[in-house]
C-alpha cells in the first residue's frame, strides 16, 4: 500500500496570504489528523477529521481550518499568514477507530516570510 | 493541563543499551505511543502500552506504569542509524489526537 502523501512538500508565502495543504491518507484509511511541528512548540495538533467531520481541534486561532473529503482526502487552510505559522505540517492517518496507530505523511514545510 | 516531559537529548555508543524516560500528566488516558523522527523526516510508530508492562518488538521495548504515569522506551545493540529524535505521546478519549513530548535527540555513536 502507498503510504500517506502530501503535497506541496515545500511552500514559500508571505505573510498576509493564505495557503492551502492537501493530505492523502493510506487508502482504506478514514481518519486524518493534522500536526504542527516547530522547533520551539514541538509536535502539536491541529484537528482531526473522520468520515468528513471534524472531531476533535486543537488549541489554534480559527486561521487554521480544514476538511475532509469523501474519499477520506483532507486539507487543511491557512488564512491571513503569519512569520510564526513557519513550521512543518505533518498529517497523520488510521484506520479510524480510536487509539489506532497513526501513520505519517512526509509533511509540507512552509516558509512564511 | 496535559503535559509530557522526557529527557532532551541523550548520547550512546554503538551497541549499547539506552532508556528513555516520559513521564506524563493528562486526564481521560489511554495510552502511551514512542514514535522515531529522523532529521527531516516523518515520525515514525515504535510502540503503543496500554496496560502496565513491558512490550517488546526487536530491539526496542517500552515499558508503562499508569499508577505512576511514567513510561520508557528502551533501545538495546544500538546502531548508528538510530541516531533520531524520539518522541512519547498519551492519547486518551474517543479520537486519535495524541499528545507529543517534546522529543528525546538520541546520538550514537561510533
Amino acid at each position: 500500500k502507498a503510504g500517506v502523501t502530501q503535497t506541496p512538500r515545500y511552500l514559500i508565502k508571505t505573510r498576509g496570504q493564505q495557503v492551502t495543504l492537501s493530505c492523502s491518507p493510506i487508502s482504506g484509511h478514514r481518519s486524518v489528523s493534522w500536526y504542527q511541528q516547530t522547533p520551539g512548540q514541538g509536535l502539536q495538533f491541529l484537528f482531526e477529521y473522520f468520515s468528513e467531520t471534524q472531531r476533535n481541534k486543537g488549541n489554534f486561532p480559527g486561521r487554521f481550518s480544514g476538511r475532509q473529503f469523501s474519499n477520506s482526502r483532507s486539507e487543511m487552510n491557512v488564512s491571513t499568514l503569519e512569520l510564526g505559522d513557519s513550521a512543518l505540517y505533518l498529517c497523520a492517518s488510521s484506520l479510524g477507530a480510536a487509539q489506532e496507530t497513526q501513520y505519517f505523511g512526509p509533511g509540507t514545510r512552509l516558509l512564511v516570510l | 493541563g496535559q503535559s509530557l516531559e522526557q529527557p532532551s537529548e541523550v548520547t550512546a555508543v554503538e551497541g549499547a543499551i539506552v532508556q528513555i524516560n516520559c513521564t506524563y500528566q493528562t486526564s481521560g488516558f489511554y495510552g502511551l505511543s514512542w514514535y522515531q523522527q529522523h532529521d527531516g523526516g516523518a515520525p515514525t510508530f515504535l510502540s503503543y502500552n496500554a496496560l502496565d508492562g513491558l512490550e517488546e518488538t526487536g530491539r526496542f521495548s517500552s515499558f508503562l506504569s499508569r499508577s505512576d504515569s511514567y513510561g520508557y522506551l528502551l533501545l538495546q545493540e544500538l546502531q548508528m542509524k538510530d541516531s533520531a529524535s524520539y518522541f512519547c505521546a498519551v492519547s486518551g478519549g474517543a479520537t486519535n489526537k495524541l499528545i507529543f513530548g517534546t522529543g528525546t535527540l538520541l546520538a550514537v555513536q561510533p
